[in-house]
């Protein structure tokens, strides 16, 4: 069965802080790994990775994907308190359509 | 676009009784997808669809659970009888083509009390 395991499951930090939040997948056949951030109600897309070693980057929000470790990151560097929020990290298999999420990573960012 | 409209927002309903979601996909997408988000068990998906066709309904939890998708601006998820176990926010998601992102629509919070 596939699988997706994030970690930590949530993390309090400073305003300025850095922050990398982990990715690890089992899935057959896989095809790709999305990111998503969910703020009050629906998740909303951050990035897709399908090849291992590219960084993705928007603004201070950057993720990478390594499919020897079957695993990606999201870094967010000089953290705002608008990035409080629950990033789910979800991985696309060429069996089928959809994604299976991991539970999440909840991000708490204080002034 | 008016992005994944879902309705209603918010259900509260008594245990044994019929619940119906709603939802609207974003026109011209192909796939549309149920999702249950809780705390315990985070977003699972419940079932997808692909040009209104069913192709996965293996994450339906039971027989109590039935979705539909009669035309490609619409879908139905129905919990019949409901139970408290079943107080979830339900999201629909929709996408344009395979290997494309997702969007979801802003959830429904059902309460089965």
């Amino acid at each position: 069965e596939d699988k997706v395991v994030q970690s930590p499951l949530s993390l309090v930090v400073h305003e300025g802080d850095t922050v990398t939040l982990n990715c690890s997948y089992e899935v057959t056949n896989f095809r790709s790994l999305l990111w998503y951030k969910q703020e009050k109600k629906a998740p909303t897309f951050l990035f897709m990775l399908t090849s291992s070693g590219i960084e993705k980057k928007s603004g201070r929000l950057s993720s990478i994907l390594d499919k020897k470790e079957l695993s990606s990151i999201l870094n967010i560097t000089a953290t705002q308190t608008g990035d409080s929020a629950i990033y789910l990290c979800g991985s696309a298999s060429n069996s089928g359509y959809a994604l299976n999420f991991g539970k999440g990573t909840s991000l708490l960012v204080t002034p | 676009d008016a992005g994944v409209i879902q309705s209603p927002r918010h259900e509260v309903t008594e245990m044994g009784q019929e619940v119906t979601l709603r939802c609207k996909p974003i026109s011209g997408h192909n796939s549309l997808f149920w999702y249950r988000q809780t705390m315990m068990r985070g977003l699972e998906l419940l079932i997808y669809f692909n040009n209104n066709v069913p192709i996965d309904d293996s994450g339906m939890p039971e027989d109590r659970f039935s979705a539909k998708m009669p035309n490609a601006s619409f879908s139905t998820l129905k919990i019949q009888p409901s139970e408290p176990r079943d107080s979830a926010v339900y999201f629909c998601a929709s996408q344009r083509r395979w290997n494309t992102e997702a969007f979801f629509g802003q959830g429904t919070r059902l309460t089965v009390v």
